[in-house]
């Protein structure tokens, strides 16, 4: 059974930063693309950022580019998201999702979000 | 960048029913489309892939169609567990979803 659970919950101040984990079993984690999409309270999905399988690319969302970055540790099938600069535009769910494929494809798989908060 | 452009935004629709959701491209996605339902409280879960390849598990009352820019969703025969929001994505060029549509039993 596919798995995806994330971790690094919590309420931060703008301009903090904060690291986001999600751990993933059941499949062959470092076959596969893996990607973070968040959504903010009451509104719709935003695809955030995509790494393929085997690190070789990374592709962002302007509103995160220059502020995220994404990264995977296939030995220890987990995929990261370290965020910077924190904005309050950022408070949202983040989920963590398999992509079909090793690059771009659908998504599926899903974590079960974890809530991050930026607020003073 | 790819957008798109789906309605509607809210639906209310009577147990039995059949209801359509569309998505509409800025640019041919080449059926590069999937959808999503994510039920309240709950992550999102795959219900279509390829604009028309139903996942495994999803009742065969979902069924996806469209090409080009053009997509739909259909439900067939609604039944009180639908309630939820629907959202298409692409993934033919980075990856975009649409606004979704909330589904409600009237």
């Amino acid at each position: 059974e596919v798995q995806l659970v994330e971790s690094g919950e919590g309420l931060v101040q703008p301009g903090s930063s904060m690291k986001l984990s999600c751990v993933a079993s059941g499949f062959t984690f470092s076959n596969y693309g893996m990607n973070w999409i968040r959504q903010a309270p009451k509104k719709g999905l935003e695809w955030i950022a995509l790494i393929y399988y085997d690190s070789s690319s990374k592709y962002y969302a302007d509103s995160v580019k220059g502020r995220f970055t994404i990264s995977r540790d296939n030995s220890k099938n987990t995929l990261y998201l370290e965020m910077n600069s924190l904005r309050s535009e950022d408070t949202a769910m983040y989920y963590c999702a398999k992509g079909n494929g090793s690059y771009v494809d659908y998504f599926d798989y899903w974590g079960q979000g974890v809530m991050v908060t930026v607020s003073s | 960048d790819i957008q798109m452009t789906q309605s509607p935004a809210s639906l209310s629709a009577s147990l039995g029913e059949t209801v359509t959701i569309e998505c509409r491209a800025s640019e041919d996605i080449y059926s590069n489309l999937a959808w999503y339902q994510q039920k309240p409280g709950n992550s999102p879960q795959l219900l279509i892939y390829d604009a028309n390849s139903l996942a495994d598990g999803v009742p065969s009352r979902f069924s996806g169609s469209g090409s080009g820019t053009q997509y739909s969703l259909k439900i067939n025969s609604l039944q009180s567990e639908d309630v939820a929001s629907y959202f298409c994505q692409q993934y033919n060029n980075y990856l975009t979803f649409g606004s979704g549509t909330k589904l409600e039993i009237k």
